[in-house]
């Protein structure tokens, strides 16, 4: 099983600012590595796929980067909306899986 | 565009079966896309279960393979899990969700609001 480990596990930053997050696979995935985020009380939702092609609808503030094992999104001025938990998945192997997220909090 | 909606028992007895199912609209389930079953227990993380294609081609996480069961039904446009012997580990939300691929394994796309399954006596 393909391990996803993400970094840091909670993030403490500002409106406006510029957020990046870390994913980390145990074994290369190529670039079959998706991007959610959940907000509380919801289902996760998709923002990026193939590592750096945003779903539709998602804004371009929003992007990600990474081959192999190292992977990143970048939100490049953070909104309100976008304080939430962070998932990757990766979709090279048997079982899908994810990493253990990343909390985005309001400073 | 495709919605998702799951239903079933809120509360499910240790050693029973949680049995959910999940409607599919605004769309055909006939297309190229499998159709997968997630879950989060409260204040985790997300763990795939498995997923159907439309011929009832199924795979299982080996780690619940021996518990699991998931099923289609077309005609209701439906897919259904089933999950045996639970004990309180398998408290969680359960999400369904569609499986957007270029191949077999693909990401997750929409997913349904969630179904909380509580497991006690």
């Amino acid at each position: 099983e393909i391990v996803m480990t993400q970094s840091p596990a909670t993030l403490s930053v500002s409106p406006g600012e510029r957020v990046t997050l870390s994913c980390r696979a145990s074994q290369s995935i190529s670039s079959k590595l998706a991007w959610y985020h959940q907000k509380p009380g919801q289902a996760p939702r998709l923002l990026i796929y193939g590592a750096s092609t945003r779903a539709t609808g998602i804004p371009a503030r929003f992007s990600g980067s990474g081959s192999g094992t190292d992977f990143t999104l970048s939100i490049s001025s953070l909104q309100s909306e976008d304080f939430a938990v962070y998932y990757c998945q990766q979709y090279n192997n048997w079982p899908l899986t994810f990493g253990g997220g990343t909390k985005v909090e309001i400073k | 565009q495709v919605q998702l909606q799951e239903s079933g028992p809120g509360l499910v007895k240790p050693s029973g079966t949680l049995s959910l199912t999940c409607a599919v609209s605004g769309g055909s389930m006939s297309n190229d896309n499998w159709w997968s079953w997630i879950r989060q227990p409260p204040g985790k993380g997300l763990e795939w279960i498995g997923q159907i294609y439309h011929t009832g081609t199924t795979n299982y996480n080996a780690s619940l393979k021996s518990r699991v069961s998931i099923s289609v039904d077309k005609s209701k446009k439906q897919f259904s899990l089933k999950l045996s012997s639970v004990t309180a580990a398998d408290t969680a939300v359960y999400y369904c969700a569609r499986v957007d691929s270029i191949g077999l394994l693909g990401w997750f796309d929409p997913w349904g609001q969630g179904n909380l399954v509580t497991v006690s006596s």
